[in-house]
């Protein structure tokens, strides 16, 4: 059975404290691994795409890397304002149920 | 940008009525989904289309239907609301491609309750 898998389901950091997020998936022929970000209230925004094991995406300080069995968003320095839940999903329309990030000052 | 609008933020209906559930995208994208997102569920896939008129089930497509007369438009229907439809309804769109390889873009969803 194809399944996502987030972990932890929460964590406080406090600012400059750097840590990464896991995403662990079996899904078979998979095509495509995402990470989104989604604010309270509001629809998840997309963050990265990573197709195959090896890739790496940076935007700010977020980093996105894939193995053949998990994906981790590595999250560097972080500040107040990158407190959110982060979303993983795969290709085929399955998302894990996010991990709550706090970030306090 | 690309936007993805959802017909309202906040619904409140009745056990029974008939509930339309609108969206509507301004990129031209090919594809289109209805997610509902629940606490401790994450988000789970109710239907999605890839083109005009298709329309495929997803996860969960008990008591919903769905419609997509154009492009730009993909409405979700509750036939006949019940108190476990009580959720938060996202809408995405993305490019052409099927199985789910290009990254989703969402609405900021409708919180329906029904009573």
């Amino acid at each position: 059975e194809d399944q996502v898998t987030q972990s932890p389901e929460a964590l406080r950091l406090q600012e400059g404290e750097s840590s990464s997020l896991n995403c662990s998936y079996t899904v078979s022929g998979l095509r495509g691994l995402f990470w989104y970000r989604q604010d309270p209230g509001k629809g998840p925004e997309f963050l990265f795409t990573l197709y195959s094991a090896g890739e790496e995406k940076e935007k700010e300080r977020l980093k996105a890397t894939l193995t053949k069995k998990e994906s981790f968003l590595h999250i560097t320095a972080p500040k107040p304002e990158d407190s959110a839940t982060y979303l993983c999903a795969v290709s085929k329309l399955i998302f894990g149920q996010g991990t709550t990030l706090q970030v306090k000052p | 940008d690309v936007k993805v609008t959802q017909s309202s933020r906040y619904l409140v209906k009745r056990t029974g009525e008939k509930v339309f559930l609108e969206c509507v995208q301004d990129m031209d994208h090919e594809n289109m989904f209805w997610y509902r997102q629940d606490p401790g569920l994450g988000l789970r896939l109710i239907y999605f289309s890839y083109d005009v008129k298709m329309k495929e089930k997803g996860d969960i497509p008990e008591g919903y239907s769905v419609s997509r007369e154009k492009k730009e438009r993909f409405s979700l229907i509750l036939e006949s609301a019940s108190t476990n439809q009580t959720s938060m309804y996202l809408c995405a769109s993305s490019l052409a491609g099927t199985g789910g390889g290009q990254p989703q873009h969402f609405g900021d969803g409708t919180r329906l309750s029904i009573l």
